[in-house]
């Protein structure tokens, strides 16, 4: 049973224009949120982050939404850069305080940034 | 610079081999973890480990043993019992504690792509 999910495989953005990559959870226990970008045969990087006492978090041209209602969370990229094409991973965790359980992640989406 | 070292970067290895990959960490992080990464299937959580002399099972163990005997290092043993080892390995680290900066983000490095021929 997948508890974190990202349905859009893929996605493509003209160079310039805002986009935008959606994350849905199912477990009520994940409290913090984490977005990783991930380039071919290379390690994922953190990109930004949200606790679940927050709705929104915005780290220059990056912003994430969360509704914990809908137990939705968002990834705004604008404006998007060539630069940007990559594989987009969404992760939860349950430890805000600092535990060792690792994360669980989404598929991914793969984000492509046309010129 | 402080990081996270896999080593080697491609592995090649024939059916009914075990392969050990390295993984060594100089960021003075508590936790390590292993994680698979296979064309559209996300990340999954093979083991991790809060201390040294202790590890948990993830949700894909079977087939896959780890140690850890000093806080540097949390190598992963692919055995023959692995129905399907190829795949893009993963070791990633993170300090615990409640107020810790940084206990709640994973630091990845760069991979470990297992061919099994």
């Amino acid at each position: 049973d997948q508890q974190v999910k990202q349905n859009s495989p893929s996605l493509s953005v003209q160079e310039g224009r805002i986009s935008i990559l959606n994350c849905d959870y199912t477990n009520s226990m994940f409290d913090y949120f984490l977005w990783y970008k991930k380039y071919p045969a290379e390690g994922p990087t953190f990109l930004i982050s949200i606790s679940s006492i927050k709705d929104k978090n915005e780290d220059g041209r990056f912003t994430v939404f969360l509704n914990k209602s809908a137990k939705h969370l968002s990834l705004h990229i604008v404006p998007s850069q060539p630069g940007d094409s990559a594989v987009y991973f969404c992760a939860a965790s349950s430890y805000s305080g600092g535990g060792a359980d690792g994360l669980t992640f989404g598929k991914g989406t793969h984000l492509i940034i046309q010129p | 610079d402080g990081g996270i070292t896999q080593s080697p970067k491609y592995l090649f290895r024939k059916e009914g081999q075990n392969v050990t990959l390295s993984c060594e960490q100089n960021l003075n992080h508590d936790a390590m973890y292993w994680y698979r990464q296979d064309p559209g299937q996300g990340l999954r959580l093979i083991y991790y480990s809060q201390i040294v002399n202790d590890f948990q099972k993830g949700d894909i163990a079977e087939g896959y043993s780890v140690s850890r005997e000093k806080k540097e290092s949390f190598p992963l043993t692919v055995t023959s019992a692995q129905k399907n080892p190829t795949a893009f390995y993963l070791c990633a680290s993170k300090p615990t504690g409640a107020f810790v900066s940084g206990a709640n983000v994973l630091t990845f490095g760069a991979g470990s792509r297992l061919t099994v021929l």
